[in-house]
This record gives structure tokens, sequence and C-alpha cells, in this order.
């Protein structure tokens, strides 16, 4: 099941600076985007999300960009912190398929210091 | 902050025992989700549940799964007979209503099958 796809493993940042985490899909129907956070042996915890009506949404040093058209999101963290260093899991879900959460494989982001 | 917790946090059985995973979900919830994470893998959908009926179930959900809310605080996920290729990590979630809101998961239960 490839609807959900994080093509970068893993990315590095140093403190202070920009993380950007990617996120592309293939299915039209979804119409709502989450990104998780989850630390080991903890479960996944919600960020931030977007609905498809949106282009961006910013909550804090969190922002969220959707781009329709190329089926792309894009989580931006500004500025980065060393508690930042997680995997981040980018999901999506539509209205039509009961909004269960479609899951991408997650990037690993660690933050410099 | 309210959240989602779920018992036990490790859970090791034998192949082909039963096993119940025990999950609360934020009280005022009305959507209710299993998941799970096979090691390496990427987190799927098991089942949905609301209004006390399952509204959406995958493949993977098959006849030795089954899913209960035997009372109005918890919610939980039974395997009949379980086999190896069970052993994951299992996430409870829960939703507070209709319409774009996002799912709230416990830190899960990790099942071992021997």
């Amino acid at each position: 099941d490839q609807q959900v796809k994080q093509n970068s493993p893993s990315l590095s940042v140093q403190e202070g600076r920009i993380s950007i985490l990617n996120c592309d899909y293939t299915n039209s129907m979804f119409d709502y985007f989450l990104w998780y956070k989850k630390y080991p042996a903890e479960g996944p915890t919600f960020l931030i999300s977007i609905s498809s009506i949106k282009d961006k949404n910013e909550d804090g040093r969190f922002t969220v960009f959707l781009n329709k058209s190329a089926k792309h999101l894009s989580l931006h963290i500004v500025p980065s912190q060393p508690g930042d260093s997680a995997v981040y899991f980018c999901a999506a879900s539509a209205a039509g398929y009961g909004n269960k959460l479609v899951f991408g494989a997650g990037t690993i982001l660690r933050v410099k210091s | 902050e309210p959240e989602v917790t779920q018992t036990p946090s490790h859970q090791v059985t034998q192949m082909g025992q039963e096993v119940i995973l025990r999950c609360v979900p934020i009280s005022n919830h009305l959507y209710f989700y299993w998941y799970r994470q096979i090691l390496g893998q990427k987190v799927e959908f098991l089942v949905s549940f609301y209004n006390n009926e399952i509204s959406e179930k995958s493949e993977i959900f098959d006849d030795q799964f089954s899913v209960e809310r035997p009372d109005g605080s918890n919610f939980t996920l039974k395997i009949r007979s379980t086999k190896l290729e069970d052993s994951a990590m299992y996430f409870c979630a829960s939703r507070p209503g209709r319409g774009n809101q996002p799912q709230h998961f416990g830190d899960g239960t990790r099942l071992s099958i021997l």
C-alpha cells in the first residue's frame, strides 16, 4: 500500500535551523492530512493537520503546506530544537473511507545542538 | 490533558492462545480505532468503531479478531487464536466526532507471540 509516501527515511538538522519534512500521496479522495510525532515506546502524538480546502496551516513553530495539484504536503519546523528529534509520520484520511488514517513510513528527524 | 490509555504495555502469549488488549479512549470521544505496526513496517488500520458497531475493517481484521465496548469506558481488541505474525505494536485511537478532527493515540501494547 503506497498511498502515502515519505521518501526520506531520515533528516538531520542543526538546532535553530528549519526542518522540512515531505510527504506525497496518490489517492485524490484524501481530504484531511495530519502530522504525528512519535518517540520510542510511545504512541503517535498529533502535531498539526490541514484540510484539503486550505493550502497552509500554522501552529507556533509548526507549519503544514498542502499542494493539491502535486499531491504533496510538507511540515516546516522553525526553529528546530533538540527535543524535536523523533519519528514524524504523515497521515491522510478521506470522509468517504470512514476517516481511517493511512500512514506514511515515517521520517526520523535528528536535531543536533 | 485527556489521553488514551492502553493496557498492558507488553503482552507475551503462546501461539494459539487468546489475547485481549484493552483501551480507555478519551471520555467524550465517539469514534474508536485500532491500528497495528509490525516491526519495520508502516502503521496500518485494523478497525473503526462507532455507535456500538464496527463501521469499517481492513482485510487484516479477519474472523480471529473482534472488538467490543463492554461498558461506557473500555474498548477492547480480542485475538482468538494468535499466530506468530500477530506480533506487533497495537495502538488504540479515538476521535471526538464527525468531520475532520484528529485521532489521538495511546502508547500501544507490544504483543509478542511465542
